[in-house]
């Protein structure tokens, strides 16, 4: 399988734990995109890496929020002392870019976070 | 200011029927491109269509066409003799580039959820 790849799929803990998602982009990908996904909203923009460089960050993405692309391949997004309103699904997008232009935008299956 | 706007939460046909999906957009980049997704049940974000602000000409693929006009800021999407594999929540986006932070991220729509019944 060479799509983006976003592990676990399904995931519920406890109101006040951390939870960290994996995400694997397609290996030639330089881009990478966490998106957010509430019940009954369109996915919504967290953050962007190009390469290991985190450029640009969400204002949803509060202090509890951390993410890293630590070698420009496979990303983690780490939530920390989690709450009820962070259930929703993360969803992970890579691409090649050069410039203004963004080659094979892919989403992933996405991670659905119940917190409970 | 960047949005995308659906105003259609919810359509529901019966199977052979056509129908319209409608998105208007606002930006005031004059690079960009739209988007159009499929959200089946399964969650998966289903690419359809990009097209770019700078070509203006409607697309046709199979029982899809959409038609992108500028001057309404407006994206629409319609499929025709739908069928019921059709049903699921259908997305429109925006893709604008930040030049100083080198971002090229997408502002969706709310969705319009599109139900085919037999």
């Amino acid at each position: 399988d060479t799509g983006v790849s976003q592990d676990p799929r399904h995931k519920i803990t406890k109101r006040g734990q951390n939870v960290t998602f994996r995400c694997d982009p397609i290996s030639e990908h330089n881009r990478l995109y966490w998106y957010r996904q509430t019940l009954g909203q369109g996915p919504e923009f967290l953050t962007y890496f190009q390469n290991e460089a985190q450029l640009e960050k969400s204002r949803l993405l509060s202090d509890r929020f951390s993410a890293e692309r630590p070698k420009g391949s496979f990303s983690t997004l780490e939530i920390q002392r989690t709450e009820q309103g962070d259930s929703a699904m993360y969803l992970c997008a890579s691409s090649f870019g050069q410039g203004r232009v963004n080659y094979g935008y892919t989403f992933g299956s996405g991670t659905r976070l119940t917190v409970v | 200011a960047q949005k995308v706007t659906q105003a259609q939460t919810e359509i529901s046909v019966v199977e052979k029927e056509d129908v319209t999906l409608d998105c208007v957009y606002e930006t005031r980049d004059t690079t960009y491109y739209l988007f159009w997704y499929k959200q089946p049940p399964s969650g998966e974000l289903v690419f359809l269509i990009r097209r770019n602000s700078f070509d203006e000409q409607n697309e046709i693929s199979g029982r899809y066409s959409w038609n992108f006009q500028k001057s309404t800021s407006s994206f629409n999407f319609t499929i025709t003799a739908s069928q019921v594999v059709d049903s699921a929540v259908y997305f429109c986006a925006l893709s604008v580039g930040d030049t100083t932070s080198g971002t090229y991220k997408y502002i969706f729509g709310t969705g319009t959820r599109l139900k085919v019944l037999a």
